[in-house]
């Protein structure tokens, strides 16, 4: 039972590339979650799923799109990278109202 | 959204207790959390309190909960030097119902 996995756990990207963070989970949770932490900040809500097929926004959406195809994966896709996406980025997952499992992050540098 | 309020920093003795307080926004949060996390790692779930609930013991942990004032403690007895990290306080999202709103995190040192 792996949890919740992120890869890659390090980027760099210039300006203007683009790139998707990958997440799995192997809980059968149907709820994950991208959020981002930037230094000295708490953890800001990007996207969100409830399920396979559907996809919300959380507070920070900009500049980011998601997709949820399947139960496990729940991809964060960058376009047009900016340096304030410069963040670590940490993905989670959840049954309804139980404890978020949290991956161990991807550090992504924009330059 | 509104924020969860959590004091920076907190230095104690290893040996005596830390407690780690928070100010959450949300009074319908069925649930509030306390996460740690390490160094360069992702967020662990240390605990959550159920909000029907005043307090919570789990070994050296003890959350109290005033629903009243919307203040949630953390209090960790005979506190180690591995205890030292960043602790964050987090409520349920209003507006998501499932989603986490986080608060700053608070950063505990703990001294030989």
């Amino acid at each position: 039972n792996a949890g919740v996995t992120q890869t890659p756990k390090f980027r760099i990207l210039k300006i203007g590339q683009s790139m998707t963070l990958q997440c799995a989970q192997d809980m059968n949770h149907n709820y994950m979650y991208w959020y981002r932490q930037d230094p000295g900040m708490g953890l800001k809500l990007i996207y969100y799923s409830v399920g396979a097929g559907i996809t919300d926004k959380g507070e920070v959406p900009n500049g980011y799109n998601v997709s949820r195809s399947t139960t496990e994966d729940f991809p964060l896709r960058l376009e047009l990278a900016a340096p304030s996406q410069t963040s670590v980025y940490f993905c989670a997952s959840s049954s309804r109202t139980g404890p978020r499992s949290f991956g161990q992050g991807t550090r992504l540098t924009v330059v | 959204g509104e924020d969860v309020e959590q004091s920076l920093f907190l230095s104690v003795r290893e040996g005596d207790s830390s407690v780690i307080n928070c100010t959450y926004t949300d009074s319908s949060s069925t649930y509030l959390y306390w996460y740690k996390q390490e160094p360069g790692a992702g967020l662990q779930l240390l605990t959550y309190i159920f909000s029907n609930m005043d307090m919570k013991q789990d070994q050296r942990l003890t959350v109290l909960l005033n629903k009243k004032d919307k203040h949630l403690s953390l209090r960790i007895a005979d506190t180690q030097t591995g205890d030292s990290a960043i602790y964050f306080c987090a409520e349920i999202d209003g507006n998501s119902g499932y989603a986490l709103n986080f608060g700053k995190g608070t950063s505990l040192l703990v001294t030989p």
